[in-house]
């Protein structure tokens, strides 16, 4: 099983701060991890497939980086909206979620 | 405009049985490959189960650990899928997902609001 794990687990940030999550597979996945953000009492919603394509309608602050086993979501510009937390997934084998960063704010 | 409702869960003795369903619109259903995937709570997100699309062959997948107790089938004449979960135990308390994929993928790409299963006695 591929797992996935996530740092930090929680940060503290402010509006218009650089914010940059970790995502490490413990196996290589190629360029198949996606990034997804969720609010509390709210599903899941997909920002980032293939390691850096922005899903459609997801605003352009939003980035993603890496390959084979080391990922990076990047936030550029914080804005109020996105005080969530994020979870990466891999999908080159199955699926497996990362335990998720919570990002709150400072 | 993709809709995913989910339905069906609720509080439920250790050792017992729930199907929950999923009604889908705004897509082409029989088209489509489609999982569950869930989250407990205060937890992260847990991929259940993926169904491929009948013209694909239909072919179910599960996580080891759920092999055997969840079985995932789909009603294409109804754009329904299900969820049967048999010897319910306290840890598949959860709120459950209805997710769809791009075809052949474990991606998900529309997601249902969730429904709430409790397994407690």
């Amino acid at each position: 099983d591929i797992q996935m794990t996530q740092s930090p687990p929680t940060l503290s940030a402010s509006v218009g701060d650089r914010v940059t999550i970790s995502c490490r597979a413990s196996q290589t996945i190629f360029s198949w991890l996606a990034w997804y953000q969720q609010k509390p009492g709210k599903a899941p919603k997909l920002l980032i497939y293939r390691a850096s394509s922005l899903q459609s309608g997801v605003p352009s602050r939003f980035s993603g980086s890496g390959y084979g086993t080391e990922f990076t979501l990047t936030i550029s510009g914080l804005q109020p909206d996105d005080f969530a937390t994020y979870y990466c997934q891999q999908y080159n084998i199955y699926s497996t979620f990362g335990p998720g960063t919570k990002v709150g704010i400072k | 405009e993709v809709q995913l409702v989910e339905s069906g869960g609720g509080l439920v003795k250790p050792g017992g049985s729930l199907r929950l369903s999923c009604a889908a619109s705004g897509f082409s259903f029989n088209d489509a490959w489609m999982s569950w995937v869930r989250q407990a709570p205060g937890e992260g997100l847990e991929w259940v189960g993926r169904i491929e699309s009948k013209s694909d062959g239909g072919a179910t997948d599960y996580p080891a650990p759920l092999i055997g107790r969840f079985t995932i089938s789909r009603d294409d004449s109804k754009n329904t899928l299900f969820l049967q979960m048999n010897s319910l135990q306290i840890e598949d308390t959860a709120v459950y997902y209805c997710a769809t994929h791009p075809r052949g993928s474990y991606l998900v790409d529309s997601w249902g609001q969730g429904t709430r299963v409790t397994v407690s006695s």
